[in-house]
């Protein structure tokens, strides 16, 4: 079992630049959440999807969009990206009416310039 | 002010040593998460505690409801301890977590 995957693993981005940065979770998993962790911060929710659908949603501008597949596995995209977009994006699993208990990928390094 | 608050934020300590991690919050929660992350960014879920206490090797976390508190604890440091250690809670009726800011850790050998 892979365990939580992400990719890339670092990308880099100009402002006002689109970005799409892809999830794949644990096998079993079907519940998906995306977090922003910013330089010396801790994560901060972004969104949470289940059955193809956005369930929750954090504090964060429509500029941050996600997608489910029907294989669980899931995308975070970003629009029009600024400066302050710069951050670790986690993604994590869980098991079907265990979202208590995530599991992490080892996250995506976004930098724009 | 945070709705997770950690402390110390930075931590030194020779090998071998007991190190103690404190988190404070002020939100109703259903549980609370122990969470180790590696430069790099991986992140590890340590414990999930709602009541009591939790030991798993040379870890031990603890939690009291009435106060908001939680601690971590690390007996016989080591040097692989170093890493950034965070307290998410779960608050009362949502999946959602809401992290502490970390504590960076670093043992000497």
């Amino acid at each position: 079992d892979a365990g939580v995957t992400q990719s890339p693993t670092h990308l880099i981005k100009t402002r006002g630049q689109q970005v799409t940065l892809r999830c794949s979770p644990k096998s079993g998993h079907d519940t998906v959440s995306w977090y922003q962790q910013a330089l010396g911060q801790g994560p901060q929710f972004i969104f949470q999807y289940y059955e193809e659908e956005e369930r929750q949603r954090g504090n964060f501008p429509d500029r941050f969009s996600g997608h489910q597949f029907p294989n669980y596995s899931s995308e975070l995209n970003v629009n029009a990206l600024l400066l302050g977009d710069s951050a670790l994006y986690l993604c994590a699993s869980s098991l079907p009416g265990k979202t208590y208990e995530q599991y992490f990928g080892p996250g995506t390094r976004l930098t724009v310039t | 002010k945070n709705e997770v608050e950690q402390s110390p934020q930075n931590l030194t300590a020779q090998e071998g040593e007991f190190i103690t991690i404190n988190c404070s919050y002020s939100v109703g929660i259903s549980a609370l998460h122990w969470l180790q992350q590696h430069p790099g960014g991986g992140i590890v879920s340590l414990f999930m505690l709602s009541s009591g206490k939790k030991k798993h090797g040379r870890l031990i976390a603890t939690i009291n409801i009435q106060e908001k508190h939680s601690s971590l604890h690390i007996t016989a440091s080591h040097p692989r301890d170093s890493a950034v250690y965070i307290c998410a809670v779960r608050t009362d009726n949502t999946d959602k977590l809401i992290f502490g800011t970390g504590t960076r850790l670093q043992v000497f050998p």
